[in-house]
């Protein structure tokens, strides 16, 4: 398996709809995840943390299940500006330490 | 607080050219990093300096050298750019080493003729 995997999407959703996105990982031992969203030709910018215990923010929900190696991040009532790209980091399974990072998940929000 | 700040924006080059990118953060973080992001290929880790007087190769280290100038300062230099160098190149900095969260700058968009 590779370290860090995301469906590329796109996810096409109208407004006001429920999207989830889940990134699966390689190393069980992480104990930090994060969620980054990138807006078309812009630089990635951290959207959540999400811990063992998970993480809510407004309309966002980051869980981890450790079990299955996988982080999810659920958006609620989706706007029109949530359309970006959001990508996963995880601690790598070896090498040099520090996040590995998704390819991303694309994410469109119609009217 | 600029957060991270790189130069140039844009840039293009001929083959063989040579060049050097900067990147500057005023968060006093410890650790910074380059990155190239390609379509499809997602950010792959060209160097990074865990901590001042120290830089290590990533994942695709080939073509490039770095420079911890300070605390504040990490610098990307193309000896002799070539074609497969033209990506969008993003520096980020983190407080820590590890797991820490990383703060992008706003990237460099290079293209290498």
């Amino acid at each position: 398996r590779k370290e860090v995997e995301q469906d590329p999407g796109p996810f096409n959703v109208p407004e006001g709809a429920t999207v989830a996105f889940n990134c699966t990982y390689s190393n069980s031992a992480s104990q930090s995840f994060f969620w980054y969203r990138q807006d078309c030709r812009k630089e990635p910018k951290l959207l959540m943390s999400v811990y063992s215990s998970g993480n809510e923010d407004g309309r966002f929900t980051a869980q981890l299940n450790r079990a299955s190696q996988y982080i999810s991040l659920l958006i609620r009532d989706s706007k029109l500006s949530d359309s970006a790209t959001y990508l996963c980091a995880v601690p790598p399974n070896s090498g040099y330490s520090t996040l590995t990072f998704g390819k991303g998940t694309m994410l469109l929000v119609s009217p | 607080n600029a957060g991270v700040t790189q130069t140039p924006k844009f840039q293009v080059l001929k083959t063989g050219q040579s060049m050097t990118l900067q990147c500057a953060q005023d968060m006093n973080h410890n650790s910074m990093y380059w990155y190239r992001q390609d379509p499809g290929m997602g950010l792959r880790l060209i160097y990074y300096s865990a901590s001042e007087g120290t830089t290590d190769k990533g994942e695709v280290p080939n073509g490039y050298n770095v420079s911890r100038l300070n605390k504040r300062e990490f610098s990307l230099r193309l000896e002799s750019a070539a074609p497969s160098q033209t990506s969008v190149y993003f520096c980020a900095s983190s407080e820590g080493w590890g797991p820490d969260t990383q703060y992008f700058g706003p990237g460099t968009r290079l293209t290498v003729l």
